[in-house]
């Protein structure tokens, strides 16, 4: 098992543009996450999902689309890049609620 | 690598002696506890858990202690090493809610 992996690792974005952020992983986790991470601040939840199908709102959805159409992948979209957005993002998934989430090792998004 | 923290707390501690990080925790009603490493540039790394139905757990060289009366959580590191220099990072769960939420971290150092 390779984990959890994420790509691209740094993005600079100008202003209204969009993207995607990919996550992937092959330990067959039901439960993914998607969470950003500013300077001096704890990781914040964006959105997760608990299986295949199924995604719903953490603490700071806004401005982000998630979509989890098979067990490995979980993408984070971004429709207008925002300058609040640049931050760092983290994708985490685990076996089951309240088990260890293992983490991928982060995007780093700048917007301009 | 990425500045996970640029304004974090900070301890620091010899090499060789005991570490001790404290967490307050928000919802007296969170049932399952996560402390969490996270090296410069990386993503966070799963270090030790406890449910509430508990107020210590060891592990290798970590301990965690859990106190409800007063919404505090300790991760103490025994013979600290150069290698446990991080941001260290706790997280509380309430069951059915699928989500955590992340403290802001404590850094680390390690003396030599």
């Amino acid at each position: 098992n390779t984990g959890v992996t994420q790509t691209p690792k740094f993005r600079i974005l100008k202003i209204g543009q969009s993207m995607t952020l990919q996550c992937t992983q092959d330990m067959n986790h039901n439960y993914m996450y998607w969470y950003r991470q500013d300077p001096g601040m704890g990781l914040k939840l964006i959105y997760y999902s608990v299986g295949a199908g199924i995604t719903d709102k953490g603490e700071v959805p806004n401005g982000y689309n998630v979509s989890r159409s098979t067990t490995e992948d979980f993408p984070l979209r971004l429709e207008l890049a925002a300058p609040s957005q640049t931050s760092v993002y983290f994708c985490a998934s685990g076996y089951r609620e309240q088990e260890t989430q293992y983490f991928g090792p982060g995007t780093r998004l700048l917007v301009l | 690598g990425e500045s996970v923290g640029l304004h974090l707390p900070t301890l620091s501690v010899q090499e060789g002696d005991n570490s001790i990080i404290n967490c307050a925790y928000s919802n007296s009603a969170s049932d399952y506890f996560i402390w969490y490493k996270q090296e410069s540039g990386k993503g966070p790394q799963f270090i030790i858990d406890i449910r509430s139905n508990m107020d210590k757990r060891q592990g290798q060289r970590v301990t965690v202690l859990l106190n409800k009366t007063v919404k505090h959580l300790s991760l103490q590191i025994a013979a600290t090493q150069p290698g446990d220099s991080a941001v260290y990072f706790c997280a509380e769960s309430l069951s059915g809610t699928y989500k955590y939420i992340f403290g802001t971290g404590t850094r680390l150092k390690v003396l030599a």
